[in-house]
C-alpha cells in the first residue's frame, strides 16, 4: 500500500466549530507533515512529526492543534478557525526525514 | 539558508515537443533535491529525486532531471510533452538537520498544447 489517505475531502466549518482532519498511511513511515497550501502557492509546512513525536512546529497558531496517536495515524484538530485559514491542508508521509514525501489527496478547509 | 527558485511561473510547449521546467538551488553542504508535480485539486505526486551518484536522474512518467552543480541546478525535462503533463511543477531542497522538512519553490505551471 503506497497511499497517503485523509478525511474529510470537504470541509466548511464556522469560526466557533470544533472539527478535525484525520490522515492514515500504512508504507510504515516513520515521519508524517501537516502542510497548508494556498491556491497556485507551494505548500507552507506547519507540524512535523517523527516516530510519533512533535519535531517542528512552524509558529502555527494555537487553533491549530496536531495528534499523532500512533504510527500510521495523524489528526489536526481545528477550533475557532478564522477565515483566512481556508486552504487545502496536505499530510504527507516519507521513510524517515531523509527520504522523499508521499502526499495525500488534501482536504479543503472552508471556514465562514 | 537553503532555498529554490524556479524562474518561470509557466511554461507553454506543443504536444511531442521536448520540455524543461527550471529550478535553481542554494544549499550549504551536499544538496537533497526533489521534483512533485501537482494536477488541480490533487496532492503533490512525487516525481524523482538526487541524492547522490549519477548527474541525471530518471523519473516517473518519462521525467528525468539533470543535476548540475556548478551550475547548482536541478532543471526537470522530458523528451516529448502529453497534453496530460499540464499541472504544476514544483522543485525542492531538503533543509538541513533530519527534520524531513522541504524548501519549495513557488511552482511552474506547464501548459502543453495540442
Amino acid at each position: 500500500d503506497t497511499e497517503v489517505t485523509q478525511t474529510p475531502k470537504h470541509l466548511v466549518m464556522g469560526m466557533t466549530n470544533k472539527k478535525s482532519l484525520k490522515c492514515e498511511q500504512h508504507m510504515g513511515h516513520r515521519a508524517m507533515y501537516w502542510y497548508k497550501q494556498k491556491a497556485k502557492k507551494p505548500p507552507e509546512l506547519m507540524f512535523v512529526y517523527s516516530y510519533e513525536k512533535l519535531s517542528i512546529n512552524e509558529s502555527v497558531p494555537s487553533r491549530f492543534s496536531p495528534e499523532c496517536p500512533n504510527s500510521s495515524l495523524l489528526n489536526l484538530h481545528l477550533h475557532a478557525l478564522q477565515p483566512e485559514d481556508s486552504a487545502l491542508y496536505l499530510c504527507a508521509s516519507s521513510q524517515t526525514g531523509y527520504n522523499e514525501q508521499f502526499f495525500g489527496p488534501g482536504t479543503r478547509l472552508t471556514v465562514l | 539558508a537553503q532555498s529554490v527558485a524556479q524562474p518561470e511561473d509557466q511554461v507553454n510547449v506543443a504536444e511531442g515537443n521536448p520540455l524543461t521546467v527550471k529550478c535553481t538551488y542554494s544549499v550549504s553542504g551536499n544538496p537533497y533535491l526533489f521534483w512533485y508535480v501537482q494536477y488541480p485539486n490533487r496532492g503533490l505526486q512525487f516525481l524523482l529525486k538526487y541524492i547522490t551518484g549519477d548527474n541525471l536522474v530518471k523519473g516517473s512518467y518519462g521525467f528525468e532531471a539533470e543535476f548540475n552543480k556548478s551550475q547548482t541546478s536541478f532543471h526537470l525535462k522530458k523528451p516529448s510533452a502529453l497534453v496530460s503533463d499540464s499541472a504544476l511543477y514544483f522543485c525542492a531542497v531538503r533543509d538541513t538537520g533530519n527534520t524531513g522538512k522541504l524548501i519549495f519553490g513557488q511552482g511552474t505551471t506547464l501548459q502543453v498544447k495540442p
